[in-house]
């Protein structure tokens, strides 16, 4: 969807290492999501924010951090890359829950 | 936060043949419901949303789904579907809190 980008599409990165990934949004929507999605599973919610600097965790939110200093920005922080985390990640907006959500195109990462 | 169960992880159907797919919710004083459609390598698509008021609600490529409060269900059909309709399908349940539970997901093949 053209007003939520998320970035990078795809990344490798090792055991250990610190990993962000960003979701950018120009719906000026004020609720913002990280889920992972995994076989089996369907998606899961990691973490979600509700405004500026307001933020949750979900039902999968350890070893994840999230920040968002503005209303566009939502960044996802593995502090410490593990093998568990390789997965795809889904950024999503909404309005409110009346709405649904509008979805990113993801971001496939893969931790080696 | 509520529970959703889809009955069918995998939906082998031939092209214009019908078909359903099964999901049931937790139960809860008033919820949203939510089908969401997963094209192979793409992020999540609303399909169609239940509020409030008739509990049949359509979308536009041919697709419906029924709320019964009574069973906890949110049922997805298709009279004839079309080999293009191959894709996951996502059952998601909100209870006002801005949060969506989704269901493990449903693959549905068409085959001519």
């Amino acid at each position: 969807d053209a007003g939520i980008t998320q970035s990078p599409r795809h990344k490798v990165t090792e055991t250990g290492t610190p990993v962000t990934l960003r979701c950018h949004q120009t719906e000026n929507h004020r609720y913002m999501y990280w889920y992972r999605q995994d076989p089996g599973h369907g998606l899961r919610l990691i973490h979600y924010s509700y405004g500026v600097k307001d933020t949750d965790k979900g039902e999968v939110s350890d070893g994840y951090s999230v920040s968002r200093s503005k209303t566009e920005d939502f960044l996802l922080t593995l502090e410490s890359a593990t093998s568990s985390q390789t997965s795809v990640y889904f950024c999503a907006i909404s309005r409110d829950s009346n709405y649904g959500y509008t979805f990113g195109s993801g971001t496939r990462l893969t931790v080696v | 936060a509520q529970s959703v169960t889809q009955l069918d992880s995998q939906v082998p159907v031939f092209e214009e043949a019908p078909v359903e797919l099964r999901c049931n919710y937790s139960s809860s004083v008033s919820v949203y419901l939510f089908w969401y459609v997963q094209y192979p390598n793409q992020g999540l698509q609303l399909l169609l949303k239940y509020l409030s008021g008739s509990t049949l609600v359509e979308s536009i490529n041919g697709f419906e789904a029924e709320f019964n409060k009574s069973q906890t269900s949110f049922h997805l059909r298709k009279p004839s579907v079309h080999i293009s309709d191959t894709a996951e399908y996502f059952c998601a349940v909100s209870s006002n809190d801005y949060k969506l539970s989704f269901g493990a997901g449903t693959t549905v093949t068409v085959r001519a």
